[in-house]
């Protein structure tokens, strides 16, 4: 099946500090992925779609220069988050869309810590 | 857009029951209904699909139905085991390749040994 890592798996940082998250899809091109934020005991919330080659879709609340998303090829997207503050503390996730499947596969999360 | 309502939002069974978990759907060009299962601090993983061109899918212990006309899908567990415990969620995408999935806000699936 495929496979979708996410790097780091965790991360502390100090308010005010930027954090990058790296999601790969390591055995498929994934035209589109999608980074999803989940506090605890909710559902996951999307946050923006991630498409190779064009600017992300954002929806509608997240801020697009707080939360900057890169994907500068097939297989990987990155999320920065800038000036990051304690509410931003949350699990992020990735999912990937492949070219010929409508099964989105899921990245193992980061779960982000800003004191 | 797509809005998905997911019921009930927690559930407990006594082991070796069955547990039923429904959602409804607004998009009518919906037509791919995954279900996927989150464990505490794990990623969402899939178990069980359905597309709008079928009614039921089964794999084993694990079941899901799909009423296009009322816009309903359920998933049925049977003979449930206490490592079936965790969230539960459902989701709905009109299928196009660059859609993402509308989930539903989860069920946490208690089972009791």
């Amino acid at each position: 099946g495929a496979v979708v890592s996410q790097h780091p798996s965790w991360v502390i940082c100090k308010s005010g500090t930027s954090v990058k998250i790296e999601c790969r899809s390591l055995d498929f091109q994934a035209t589109t992925m999608f980074w999803y934020r989940q506090f605890p005991k909710q559902s996951l919330m999307l946050m923006a779609t991630s498409n190779e080659g064009s600017k992300a879709t954002y929806e509608q609340g997240v801020e697009k220069d707080k939360f900057l998303i890169n994907h500068a090829s097939l297989t990987l997207s990155t999320l920065t988050v800038t000036s990051a503050h304690p509410e931003d503390s949350s699990f992020y996730i990735c999912s990937a869309h492949g070219q010929a499947t409508d099964t989105q596969y899921f990245g193992p999360g980061t779960r982000l810590t800003v004191l | 857009g797509e809005n998905v309502e997911q019921h009930p939002s927690t559930l407990s069974v006594q082991e070796g029951d069955s547990a039923v978990i429904k959602c409804t759907y607004s998009d009518s060009a919906s037509n791919y209904f995954p279900w996927y299962k989150q464990e505490l601090g794990k990623r969402p993983q899939l178990i069980i699909d359905i597309r709008s061109n079928v009614g039921e899918k089964k794999d084993q212990r694990i079941a899901v139905t799909l009423n296009k006309t009322a816009k309903h899908f359920s998933l049925h567990i049977t003979e449930t085991q206490p490592e079936d415990s965790a969230v539960y969620f459902c989701a709905a995408i009109a299928s196009s390749g660059n859609t993402p999935l509308v989930f539903g806000k989860g069920t946490r699936l208690s089972v009791i040994a």
